[in-house]
């Protein structure tokens, strides 16, 4: 069974920059695992922000980037706002088929 | 517009099943794969598996092997997601969600498992 790890937590302060990461058990993450990234607020459904990667909806401020980064996947978040407070989760294809999310990580802006 | 529209909450008892449907409309159903995700209280998203609507072909998650099964109905453009053996730990609100950028979720169903 394939192990997504994401930092628990994190903090930001209001126009700050913060990078989140994502690793594989599996080993090096690459754009073959089409990383995806979204986005929870208490009571709310998940929204996706960012996926192959890096491609954003039409929704996703400008401030927010994925990328690879060291081997796992990063999102990027620069110039942090208040409704960036959230739960974020990475989502990975592996074993061509399945898929998996990783623990998450609780953002705070602060 | 694209829609996913969910069924309503259930309340299940221990060792009992529960299906839970998904309605797809604004777009071609056949194109596309749908996805079961779930969230128990408190805890994170939980990937269960696919469908695609074309083939009918599945994956399912390796921890549900077995008490998953997710079957579509082409002609009124619905999924479903059947889970059996039910216990507490399968209280959680069950989502889901087309594939292709993972733009369009359902709204949830929450299933409750109690005695």
């Amino acid at each position: 069974q394939a192990v997504v790890t994401q930092e628990p937590s994190l903090t930001v302060s209001p126009g700050g920059i913060v990078t989140l990461t994502c690793g594989f058990s599996t080993g090096v993450v690459t754009s073959g695992h089409y990383p995806y990234w979204f986005q929870q607020k208490p009571g709310q459904a998940p929204r996706t922000l960012i996926y192959d990667t890096s491609n954003k909806h039409s929704w996703t401020p400008a401030r927010f980037s994925g990328s690879l980064l060291g081997g796992k996947a990063a999102l990027t978040l620069s110039g942090a706002q208040p409704e960036d407070e959230a739960e974020y989760y990475c989502f990975f294809s592996y074993s061509g088929a399945r898929w998996v999310f990783g623990g998450g990580t609780k953002l705070t802006v602060l | 517009q694209v829609q996913l529209v969910q069924s309503g909450a259930e309340v299940k008892k221990p060792g009992a099943s529960v299906k839970v449907s998904c309605k797809a409309s604004g777009y071609t159903f056949t194109g596309y794969y749908i996805h079961w995700v779930r969230q128990a209280p408190g805890q994170g998203l939980e990937w269960m598996g696919w469908i695609n609507f074309n083939s009918g072909g599945t994956n399912y998650a390796q921890r549900f092997q077995g008490r998953v099964t997710v079957t579509r109905d082409t002609s009124i453009s619905t999924a479903y997601m059947e889970l059996n053996r039910l216990t507490s730990d399968d209280t959680a609100v069950y989502y889901c969600a087309r594939d292709s950028g993972w733009e369009y979720w359902g709204q949830g169903t929450l299933v409750t498992v109690s005695s």
